[in-house]
């Protein structure tokens, strides 16, 4: 399983543009990039996922270049409800490994 | 779209007693079930994989004599906390694989359930 690095917290201010930067080195050819969020007492919430390129939806970009060995999911104009945690994972398989998330604190 | 119902949403419990946290799959079926293990301001930890009409597999230090997990059909997997102690007290949370709009699977979570032993 590919191992994921991401900053442990980040912090920004409402009406900004957030990139939370993923790197998975060892992604493997079928693997696919995910994305999710997650709140305090709740569970994980998908938020988007991609194999190359560019993907985006009505609450995100992801952004993967050529090699596949980082990405970037980007929060347009961010409000104080996008503080959360935010988890990056590549997969095939079914079973999801999740590793530290990033811890983002929007500021008013 | 898909949706992982987990019940209770939170629990209180004597040490010593067994407590059973359920998760369906409301609105399709699921033959693996995955159940997370999470503490404060920690990362979620994958506890073991739940298999429909078989035994869980359970990740490396987990207790399965601890955790017993059932998945006797196709929408409903259950964990149960035996004996519980409070070193137990943590969130768990289930989750069950859908195909995603990528063609991957995209894993649903369930809402977690709050264990607290006293």
């Amino acid at each position: 399983l590919a191992k994921t690095t991401q900053p442990i917290s980040m912090d920004s201010y409402e009406g900004q543009e957030v990139n939370i930067t993923c790197s998975h080195n060892n992604i493997a050819t079928n693997d696919y990039i995910t994305w999710y969020q997650q709140f305090p007492s709740q569970g994980p919430r998908f938020i988007i996922q991609g194999y190359k390129t560019k993907v985006t939806n009505e609450v995100a970009s992801l952004f993967i270049p050529a090699d596949r060995k980082s990405s970037t999911l980007s929060l347009p104009r961010v409000s104080l409800s996008d503080t959360a945690v935010y988890y990056c994972l590549v997969v095939n398989t079914d079973k999801l490994i999740f590793g530290t998330g990033t811890r983002l604190q929007v500021f008013p | 779209g898909a949706v992982v119902s987990q019940h209770p949403s939170w629990v209180i419990c004597k040490s010593g007693t067994s407590v059973k946290i359920e998760c369906r799959s409301l609105d399709f079926q699921a033959t693996t079930m995955f159940w997370y293990r999470q503490f404060p301001k920690q990362s979620l930890m994958l506890m073991a994989t739940s298999n429909e009409g078989s035994k869980a597999t359970y990740e490396q230090g987990v207790e399965k004599d601890k955790f017993l997990i059932n998945h006797a059909s196709l929408t409903l997997s259950t964990l149960t906390v035996t004996s519980a102690h409070p070193e137990d007290s943590s969130f768990y949370i289930c989750s069950a694989n859908v195909r995603g709009n990528t063609g991957a699977n995209v894993l649903t979570f369930g809402a977690g359930s709050r264990l607290t032993v006293l």
